[in-house]
């Protein structure tokens, strides 16, 4: 969906850097979602904001921190990548006066670390 | 925290046939939703239950939430190739509907 939109698509880093994926809206929604994908474990929470000033830890938050610095942008930070961070990042936005709860997907940064 | 199995992981079926996936949890959920996954795209939302025993139909795909709100299931009559990709449900669990646990997913493959 073109209206989600993650920045890079790709990236190759080496451990201990930092790195910062980006994640931009123009649906208007106030609820942002980071999501990573491995094979055959689905897709695991990182980190949940459903508005501006409210930032919630997911399933797996440890080594990643966020900032909701508009209501349209969301990114995650690695502070010092490791390579088992090795993943597809999915960024998602919702909104919280849709009934059916559906969440937007981004088309994805694939991230690796070596 | 909150768990939700999904099975088969992989199904590989003729086009043509029928295809189900089956998802579980060990808690009362507060809604199922269903995403598909084309190979190389992102998740795209198709569907959530919410009432006890709900069926909802969308051309060939049946959509089912248990009785106890604990299972559901995606039904796929006389698939096609474009019905090719992997089928996640998601949870919410009660009081947290916009919080999604993600099953494991069920990559389905269709051969003509």
């Amino acid at each position: 969906d073109a209206d989600v939109t993650q920045t890079p698509r790709n990236r190759i880093t080496k451990t201990g850097k930092r790195i910062m994926l980006e994640c931009s809206q123009t649906k208007g929604h106030d609820r942002m979602y980071w999501y990573r994908q491995d094979p055959g474990l689905g897709l695991r929470l990182i980190y949940y904001s459903f508005d501006v000033k409210d930032i919630n830890k997911g399933e797996i938050s440890d080594g990643y921190s966020v900032s909701r610095q508009a209501q349209a942008k969301f990114s995650l930070s690695l502070e010092s990548a490791i390579p088992n961070q090795t993943a597809l990042y999915f960024c998602a936005t919702s909104d919280r006066d849709r009934n059916d709860n559906e969440q937007f997907f981004g088309p994805g940064t694939r991230l690796t670390v070596l | 925290g909150q768990q939700v199995m999904q099975i088969p992981q992989y199904q590989h079926v003729q086009e043509g046939e029928d295809f189900t996936t089956y998802c579980n949890s060990s808690t009362t959920l507060s809604n199922i939703q269903w995403y598909k996954q084309r190979p190389g795209g992102h998740p795209v939302f198709l569907i959530q239950l919410v009432k006890s025993g709900e069926v909802k139909k969308q051309k060939r795909l049946t959509f089912q939430f248990g009785e106890a709100k604990k299972n559901s299931s995606l039904h796929i009559t006389a698939t096609q190739t474009t019905d090719v990709g992997t089928y996640f449900c998601a949870a919410s669990g009660t009081g947290t509907a916009s919080k999604l646990t993600f099953g494991t997913g069920t990559r389905l493959q269709v051969t003509l």
